[in-house]
C-alpha cells in the first residue's frame, strides 16, 4: 500500500516560531503537494512540487515555502508562525500531474496551532 | 459562489437507508474526485472519474459531463460510512484542483 507519513499529528508553535512540517511518500510518486483545510473552505491547495527541487505556487503560498531535496521527502515550512496558520495541514502525492487524472494519496494530517 | 458545491452539507440516516451525495461544478472539467475523510483527518480517495460510473463495494459514483454533476451513492449504510465526503474537480489546462466543502456523514445504528 501507498503510503504518505507526516512527521507530526499535533503540533503547537508561538508566534514568531519557524515551522517546519514533514512528508514523506514511498511509492517513488513524482508529485506531491501541501494542503491546508479549514473549517467551511475545504482544501486549499499551498504548494506542490513535479520533481526534485521543482516547486510551484499554489493558491494560498503567502507566509509558506517548501522544500524538496529528495524525491521522497517534501517540506512545509512557515518561516515566522503567525495565528491566522492555525490549521490542518495535509500532504499529497501521486505518480503524476493532476491533470493526468492518477489518485491522489494522503497523509493523515498535521494539526497545527499557533498561539 | 463556489466553482464546487456540494449538497447536502450534512446528512444523517439510519443504518441500511441508501445515501446520496451531490457535486455541481461550474468549470469544464477533465475529471472529478471523490474523496473521503474520517475523525482524525485522514483523506482517502475512493473515485476518480472522467464519465459514467464506478463502483466499489456499496460505493457508487457517477458523474454527467453535459450537466455538470456528480453523485455519490452509499448503499445499505454502515456507521461505519460515518465520515466527510469530499468531491474535487480538476479543470482543463490546470494541474490543481478545485474541492467541495464536504458533506458530513453521520449514519446511526
Amino acid at each position: 500500500d501507498v503510503k504518505v507519513t507526516q512527521s507530526s499529528r499535533y503540533l503547537v508553535k508561538r508566534t514568531g516560531e519557524k515551522v517546519f512540517l514533514e512528508c514523506v511518500q514511498d511509492m517513488d510518486h513524482e508529485n506531491m503537494f501541501w494542503y491546508r483545510q479549514d473549517p467551511g473552505l475545504g482544501l486549499r491547495l499551498i504548494y506542490f512540487s513535479y520533481d526534485v527541487k521543482m516547486k510551484e505556487k499554489g493558491d494560498i503560498p503567502e507566509g509558506y515555502s517548501v522544500s524538496r531535496e529528495k524525491k521522497e521527502r517534501f517540506s512545509l515550512i512557515l518561516e515566522s508562525a503567525s495565528t491566522n496558520q492555525t490549521s490542518m495541514y495535509l500532504c499529497a502525492s501521486s505518480f503524476l500531474a493532476e491533470r493526468t487524472n492518477e489518485k491522489l494519496f494522503f497523509g493523515s494530517g498535521t494539526q497545527l496551532s499557533v498561539l | 459562489k463556489n466553482e464546487v458545491e456540494q449538497s447536502p452539507q450534512n446528512l444523517t440516516a439510519q443504518e441500511g437507508e441508501f445515501i446520496t451525495i451531490n457535486c455541481s461544478y461550474s468549470v469544464g472539467i477533465s475529471a472529478l474526485h471523490w474523496l473521503q475523510q474520517h475523525p482524525g483527518g485522514g483523506i482517502v480517495s475512493l473515485f476518480m472519474l472522467s464519465s459514467g460510473k464506478k463502483k466499489h463495494g456499496r460505493l457508487i459514483a457517477t458523474i454527467n459531463i453535459q450537466e455538470k454533476h456528480s453523485s455519490l451513492h452509499i448503499t445499505a449504510s454502515h456507521p461505519r460510512d460515518s465520515a466527510v465526503y469530499i468531491c474535487a474537480a480538476l479543470p482543463f489546462n490546470t494541474d490543481k484542483l478545485i474541492f467541495g466543502t464536504g458533506t458530513r456523514l453521520q449514519v446511526f445504528p
